[in-house]
């Protein structure tokens, strides 16, 4: 049972610029997250999809972020405009809808703007 | 809105001893579960634990144990025979209601188990 992956693990962009994130969840589970993590603070929630549907939104996740999961498998997070404070970790997770659902996390991507 | 917090920033042991670190949180549920997950340096988010509010039996897990007060809203991780690789930081979380399980974590504790 391979885990949650993600790429790349590391990307430095120059303000401005555009940058994609790919996450594939463990190949069983339906559920997908993204998550936002700054130093010395705990994740918190941007996007998640059942399947292929995106289902809720968190208000941090403003209009230049866009988040797809096309065929209910890998999922992509893509920043447009890089800002400096869009600088974080960049985790994803996956895990199975129902009664005691577990999320599995992946190792996140870390995004440093210049 | 649920909150989970973590009063502890940073907590220090020795090898071989025990541990224990707090998390409160706030919830109008009466049914949900709770995780604490470890983050060690520069490492992924792993699962530690996982508890059932309606269950009255505490989670362990090899030697993580939690130390759950519904009435509280309390669920403290308990390590025990603490190891050098027990060194990360510790966040408790809380699912969202609803349909979604979108977890809300706390601040986090960060852990330094010394020789």
């Amino acid at each position: 049972d391979t885990g949650v992956s993600q790429d790349p693990r590391h990307k430095i962009t120059k303000r401005g610029q555009n940058v994609t994130f790919r996450c594939d969840p463990i190949s069983e589970h339906n559920r997908l997250y993204w998550y936002r993590q700054t130093l010395g603070q705990g994740p918190e929630f941007l996007t998640y999809f059942q399947n292929e549907a995106q289902l809720e939104k968190s208000r941090l996740l403003s209009d230049r972020f866009s988040a797809e999961r096309p065929k209910g498998s890998f999922s992509t997070l893509e920043i447009q405009r890089t800002e400096q404070g869009d600088s974080a970790m960049y985790l994803c997770a996956s895990s199975r809808s129902g009664a005691g659902e577990t999320q599995y996390f992946g190792p996140g991507t870390r995004l440093l703007v210049l | 809105a649920q909150t989970v917090t973590q009063s502890q920033p940073e907590m220090s042991v020795q090898e071989a001893e025990t541990v224990t670190l707090s998390c409160t949180y706030d919830t109008s549920e009466s049914n949900y579960y709770l995780f604490w997950y470890k983050q060690p340096p520069s490492r992924q988010m792993i699962l530690v634990i996982r508890q059932e509010a309606y269950k009255q039996q505490n989670a362990t897990e090899n030697r993580f144990s939690v130390n759950f007060q519904k009435a509280a809203k309390s669920f403290s991780l308990k390590i025990s025979d603490s190891q050098l690789g027990d060194t990360a930081m510790y966040f408790c979380a809380f699912p969202g209601t609803g349909t979604a399980s979108k977890l809300t974590f706390g601040t986090g504790t960060r852990l330094q188990v010394t020789l």
